[in-house]
C-alpha cells in the first residue's frame, strides 16, 4: 500500500514549456486534488476530481489542466510553464464527503521555472 | 479571497512550553475542521479534527478548542517538544463536498 505517489519530486522547466505531473493512488479514494504551496499563503486548490471523468476548478485552476481517466490517476498538466507556477506542489486523496480521516497527501513536487 | 485565516505566521517555544496556533473562518456551511503538521520536504500529514459540535477534542498532547458563535477554532500543544517542530496549517471542509479550505500555516519552532 503505497498511499499516493507524485512524480517526479523536482523539476526545472523553461518558460513556455510543458509537463505533466503525476499523481497516483491505491486507496480507492473517490476525491483527489491538486494543490499548490506558496510561502505566506497556505495550500490553494488548483483542480479537483470526486471520480473518474468528473473533475472542476479549484481557486486558482488557470495555466493548469487535469484529467481523471481511471480512480488511482489524476496528472495536472502546466501547458505553458510560467515564472508564476514555480511552486511545490502537491496531490491529495480522500474518501468522500461524510466520512472521517481526512486527506492523504503525496510527498510533493517541487517545480522551478526559469 | 482567504475564507480560513491563520495566525501567528511563525511561533517560538521553549521545550515544555504551551504553543497555541488560531484560526477564524467566514463559511458557516464548514462542518469540519482538522489540523495538518508538514515537515520539511514532506507532504502535510492529518494531526487531529474536530466538529462544529463538539467543543474541545484532545489526543495525547494535542487539543482542539472550538468556538462556533466566534466561528473560531485554535490548536494548543502542550509540553512542546523540538519534535514538534513543523508547520502547521487549519483547514475547513464544507458539508457540500470534499474540498478543504486551508489556512496560510504557522511555522512553530520549539528551542530545547
Amino acid at each position: 500500500n503505497a498511499g499516493v505517489t507524485q512524480t517526479p519530486k523536482f523539476q526545472v522547466l523553461k518558460t513556455g514549456q510543458s509537463m505533466t505531473l503525476q499523481c497516483a493512488q491505491d486507496m480507492n479514494h473517490e476525491y483527489m486534488s491538486w494543490y499548490r504551496q506558496d510561502p505566506g499563503m497556505g495550500l490553494r486548490l488548483i483542480h479537483y476530481s470526486v471520480g473518474a471523468g468528473i473533475t472542476d476548478q479549484g481557486e486558482v485552476p488557470n495555466g493548469y489542466n487535469v484529467s481523471r481517466s481511471t480512480t488511482e490517476d489524476f496528472p495536472l498538466r502546466l501547458l505553458s510553464a510560467a515564472p508564476s507556477q514555480t511552486s511545490v506542489y502537491f496531490c491529495a486523496s480522500s474518501l468522500m464527503t461524510g466520512l472521517e480521516g481526512g486527506y492523504t497527501f503525496g510527498s510533493g513536487t517541487r517545480l522551478t521555472v526559469v | 479571497q482567504q475564507q480560513v485565516k491563520q495566525s501567528p505566521q511563525s511561533l517560538i517555544v521553549q521545550k515544555g512550553g504551551i504553543s497555541i496556533i488560531n484560526c477564524a473562518y467566514e463559511n458557516t456551511a464548514f462542518d469540519y475542521f482538522p489540523w495538518y503538521q508538514q515537515f520539511p520536504g514532506k507532504g502535510p500529514a492529518l494531526l487531529i479534527a474536530i466538529r462544529p459540535d463538539v467543543s474541545e477534542k484532545k489526543e495525547g498532547r494535542f487539543t482542539i478548542s472550538f468556538n462556533k458563535s466566534a466561528k473560531q477554532f485554535s490548536l494548543h500543544i502542550m509540553d512542546s517538544q523540538p519534535g514538534d517542530s513543523a508547520t502547521y496549517f487549519c483547514a475547513a471542509r464544507s458539508a457540500s463536498g470534499s474540498r478543504l479550505t486551508f489556512g496560510e500555516g504557522t511555522q512553530l519552532t520549539v528551542n530545547p
